[in-house]
């Protein structure tokens, strides 16, 4: 169901920006892009979301391509309490298809 | 205070048993879901409700019933219970606000069948 492509898994020194991508290449003109993490089974937790501009938060920020058919989420400085499952969404929020995600480790 | 609540928070019960899981969401939200987080980690939703009335079914067993009381409450009732329904049950509500549409979730709720 997941319209998106996301790398399994990616490792990040502390303290750097860890970029994670995401392919979204049959996005709709209407869809955002949602970002979301799950920290050890814990609930999802919202980051950020976008529909064409870059989007920045006290959490991320959000890259998108200009055609709309990629999308990169930057956590500019990495701790250890950010390890999680990353999830990129694709589609109205309120029928979202999680992917697998990736799985960020953050390492000292 | 906790925006979406789940309880119980672990639950293990025998197959065929009946059990229920009640949500509770103080964010004023209209929209609530329930999702399914299985050993694989895949998350799939399985109903959203919009007050009080179903707009998103999965194909999910029947014995999988949800209920909603009124637009804060979203309860998952579960009857004869199989050894695959072993997994995390995650309620979620949500509220278009503008351009600030996100979904809230709760904590998750275990259940074992054994």
């Amino acid at each position: 169901d997941a319209k998106t492509t996301q790398p399994p898994s990616m490792d990040c020194a502390e303290g750097r920006a860890a970029n994670l991508p995401c392919n979204h290449s049959t996005i709709s003109g209407n869809e955002y892009v949602y970002w979301y993490r799950q920290i050890h089974s814990q609930g999802p937790q919202y980051i950020i979301h976008g529909l064409k501009n870059n989007e920045t938060n006290e959490m991320a920020s959000l890259i998108i391509t200009e055609d709309r058919k990629s999308s990169t989420l930057i956590l500019p400085h990495a701790t250890l309490r950010d390890t999680a499952v990353y999830y990129c969404i694709v589609g109205p929020f309120d029928d979202m298809r999680f992917g697998a995600g990736t799985r960020l480790t953050v390492k000292p | 205070d906790t925006a979406v609540s789940q309880t119980p928070k672990y639950l293990v019960t025998q197959m065929g048993n009946d059990k229920s899981i009640k949500c509770e969401q103080n964010l004023g939200h209209d929209t609530m879901y329930w999702y399914k987080q299985d050993s694989k980690k895949f998350l799939k939703i399985m109903f959203s409700y919009n007050n009080k009335e179903l707009i998103i079914n999965e194909t999910v067993p029947n014995r999988f019933s949800p209920k909603s009381p009124d637009k804060a409450h979203l309860n998952l009732h579960i009857n004869s219970l199989e050894l695959g329904d072993s997994a995390v049950y995650f309620c979620a509500s949500s509220q278009v606000l503008g351009a600030r549409n996100t979904i809230y979730f709760g904590e998750g709720s275990w259940l074992t069948v054994v």
